[in-house]
């Protein structure tokens, strides 16, 4: 059912900067906030960007968020070993009248 | 710090009634303008949201899970309920309980997550 479109992987190598994409409609993304979640094996997300670009207390700035008419994006610069995790974006979609979640991407740091 | 704890049970047989609950502590039920929500992630796929219940009655609820769903407060309790009917194989899952400040998604407060499994 998800209508948000990641893709299934993404890799770098450490001190690299990778991008994670996460595509949507004008009814989510394209009108609603983007949230973006990290997630440890056996381990509850963790809330990484919030209201398209902003970052909680806690989380390094080498993680940034972006959005761009229906699309948004993660950045991750400087990629370190420990950001090996699954990684999905949110966002409300007013024709469902809920939220969405990517279908998630799998960062593997070689 | 709001903390967050699942319960319920591990096992639900197949046209059953998964009951789970979930005991906030640290701060009430009640107080703040949140959303207690519950997502679920079945094996080796991704997040799915379930539905939240805003305190003072508001509820949404994933349209894909077709009238099965209900959440509900106990505010004597300080806890949020799910209950989801007609369970079959396909809900099993781990169930998470959240608070979403927005009512759109942010999630900043997470339980640890309880698996049910769905099996006779």
């Amino acid at each position: 059912q998800s209508v948000l479109t990641q893709p299934p992987s993404a890799s770098g190598t450490p001190g690299q900067r990778v991008t994670i994409s996460c595509s949507g409609r004008s009814s989510s993304i394209g009108s609603n906030y983007v949230f973006w979640y990290q997630q440890f094996p056996g381990t509850a997300p963790k809330l990484l960007i919030y209201n398209d670009d902003q970052r909680p207390s806690g989380v390094p700035d080498r993680f940034s968020g972006s959005k761009s008419g229906t699309s948004a994006s993660l950045a991750i610069s400087g990629l370190r070993s420990e950001d090996e995790a699954d990684y999905y974006c949110a966002s409300w979609d007013d024709t469902l009248s809920g939220v969405l979640f990517g279908g998630g991407t799998k960062l593997t740091v070689l | 710090q709001v903390q967050l704890q699942e319960s319920g049970p591990g096992l639900v047989k197949p046209s059953q009634t998964l009951s789970l609950t979930c005991s906030v502590s640290g701060g009430s039920i009640t107080s703040g303008d949140y959303y207690w929500s519950w997502i679920r992630q079945p094996p080796g796929k991704g997040l799915e949201w379930i539905g939240y219940i805003f305190y003072g009655g508001s509820t949404y609820y994933n349209p894909s899970l077709k009238g099965r769903v209900t959440i509900s407060v106990d505010a004597s309790k300080n806890h949020f309920s799910l209950n989801l009917t007609s369970v079959t194989a396909a809900d099993t899952a781990v169930y998470f309980c959240a608070r979403d400040l927005s009512g759109w998604g942010r999630f900043h407060f997470w339980g640890q997550g309880t698996t049910v499994t769905v099996s006779s």
